[in-house]
């Protein structure tokens, strides 16, 4: 049992580059989340998806694509990567809407 | 204000102590409370979820004031272990949990 994972777990970006932060949980977890962690900030919402092929925005969509076509994985896509969005970026699931969350191991993410 | 408010710290307690965090929320409607330990550079982990009538599990204790919309943590005996970053987590009774910045915790020998 592996819970949740995260790859990678670091990746240089130059700006305008796109890429795929892989998530995947193997908890059969109905929600799953992407959040970013910024120093001062605590983790911000960016988008979440209560079920396979339901989606929604967070606090922070802007810049970023999900897709969830299966209940395990939920990918996070940067489209034309910006320096704004060098941060830590953690994928989280939970079994329903009252309960812990189950974070990965995080994504260091830099963009220059 | 902010939806969650902690002090960021840092609380320097020596080993052995009994070190207090309290963390605010501004939404009375939330019906989810918990607490996470974020250690440095690494994913935040459940340390332990927040219930009405208070608990504890250990060393730990949490509990909750509806009245005042605070949930706090009390850490006993605190270990060089203990040594990192806590984090208040509400839940307004959606998918969507509030985290607060964290407060940071330093166990000295």
């Amino acid at each position: 049992n592996a819970g949740v994972t995260q790859t990678p777990k670091f990746q240089v970006l130059k700006t305008g580059q796109s890429m795929t932060l892989q998530c995947a949980q193997d908890m059969n977890h109905e929600y799953m989340s992407w959040y970013r962690q910024d120093p001062g900030m605590g983790l911000r919402l960016i988008h979440y998806s209560v079920g396979a092929g339901i989606t929604d925005q967070g606090e922070v969509p802007n810049g970023y694509n999900v897709s969830r076509s299966t209940t395990e994985d939920f990918p996070l896509r940067l489209l034309s990567a910006a320096p704004s969005q060098t941060s830590v970026y953690f994928c989280a699931s939970k079994q329903n809407q009252g309960s812990e969350q189950y974070f990965g191991p995080g994504t260091r993410l830099t963009v220059t | 204000r902010k939806e969650v408010e902690q002090d960021p710290g840092p609380f320097n307690v020596p080993e052995g102590a009994t070190v207090a965090f309290n963390c605010t929320y501004s939404n009375s409607a939330s019906q989810s409370f918990f607490w996470y330990r974020q250690d440095c550079r690494k994913e935040p982990k459940l340390l332990m979820s927040v219930y009405s009538s208070g608990n504890e599990d250990g060393r730990f204790t949490a509990q909750l004031n509806r009245a005042s919309q605070y949930i706090s943590l009390l850490i006993r005996d605190s270990k060089l272990s203990d040594s990192a970053t806590y984090l208040c987590v509400v839940g307004s009774g959606t998918y969507k949990y509030i985290f607060g910045t964290g407060t940071r915790l330093k166990v000295l020998a």
